[in-house]
């Protein structure tokens, strides 16, 4: 079946760009079936959407985020990938990869990664 | 933009049936998901659309969505129930996603 799994440093210098790739196996993410997201959840807190790409390029992205994320695809490799740049001790979080199916509306998450924990300090 | 409240938490007898809540302006007019999240795991999604159940979750578990609440309920309640619930809808006026603040569920 389908799995996705999170990659990435688990520490990065505030100021610097924060960089993740979600590997998809099982299934081919050129399919055009799934938007493909990144969701991200600080330690005792909820849940934020930070984007999606659809393989076609297109993205949607958090308001609250969007002047410092880029996510991107890599068909080739079965790969999408997550840059935040300038960040702070408050990007300090579990990172997911999620898929949602492309639906006509109200998308949801229908399989996560196991996340990957990612630390903002110096 | 568009925000959903959930209570921080509710606690439920095993054997009970569990209500959590979540509020939204007109949420009725959206389809509302739940997602189930125990401790040091990924979130589960348990409903979509409101009250559809992906395969693999069981029956105890539905939902409903009118008004200004969408709600996720769980009858016959079990200790292995025992987690963090969070409901999710779509901003359509900016496009985007938007999820409730979570409910810890605790069985007594």
């Amino acid at each position: 079946q389908v799995q996705l799994q999170e990659s990435g440093p688990g520490l990065v210098k505030p100021s610097q760009t924060l960089s993740l790739t979600c590997t998809v196996s099982g299934g081919s993410i050129s399919s055009g079936s799934y938007y493909w997201s990144w969701i991200r959840q600080p330690a005792g807190k909820g849940l934020e959407w930070i984007g999606r790409i659809y393989t076609s390029g297109s993205t949607n992205y958090n308001p609250s985020l969007k002047s410092r994320v880029t996510i991107s695809v890599d068909t080739s490799k079965n790969q999408f990938s997550l840059k935040l740049s300038s960040v702070t001790a408050a990007d300090t979080a579990v990172y997911y990869c999620a898929r949602e199916p492309a639906v006509d509306r109200d998308w949801y998450f229908d399989l996560w990664g196991r996340g990957t924990l990612v630390t903002v300090s110096s | 933009s568009y925000v959903l409240t959930q209570p921080p938490s509710v606690s439920v007898a095993p054997g009970k049936t569990a209500r959590i809540t979540c509020g939204g302006n007109n949420i009725g007019s959206k389809g509302v998901h739940w997602y189930q999240q125990k401790p040091g795991q990924a979130p589960v999604l348990v409903i979509y659309y409101d009250s559809d159940r992906p395969s693999g979750i069981p029956e105890r578990f539905s939902g409903s969505n009118s008004g200004n609440t969408a709600t996720l309920t769980i009858s016959r309640v079990e200790a292995g129930d025992e987690a963090d619930y969070y409901c999710q809808a779509w901003d359509s006026s900016s496009d985007h996603v938007v999820f409730g603040g979570g409910t810890k569920l605790t069985v007594l």
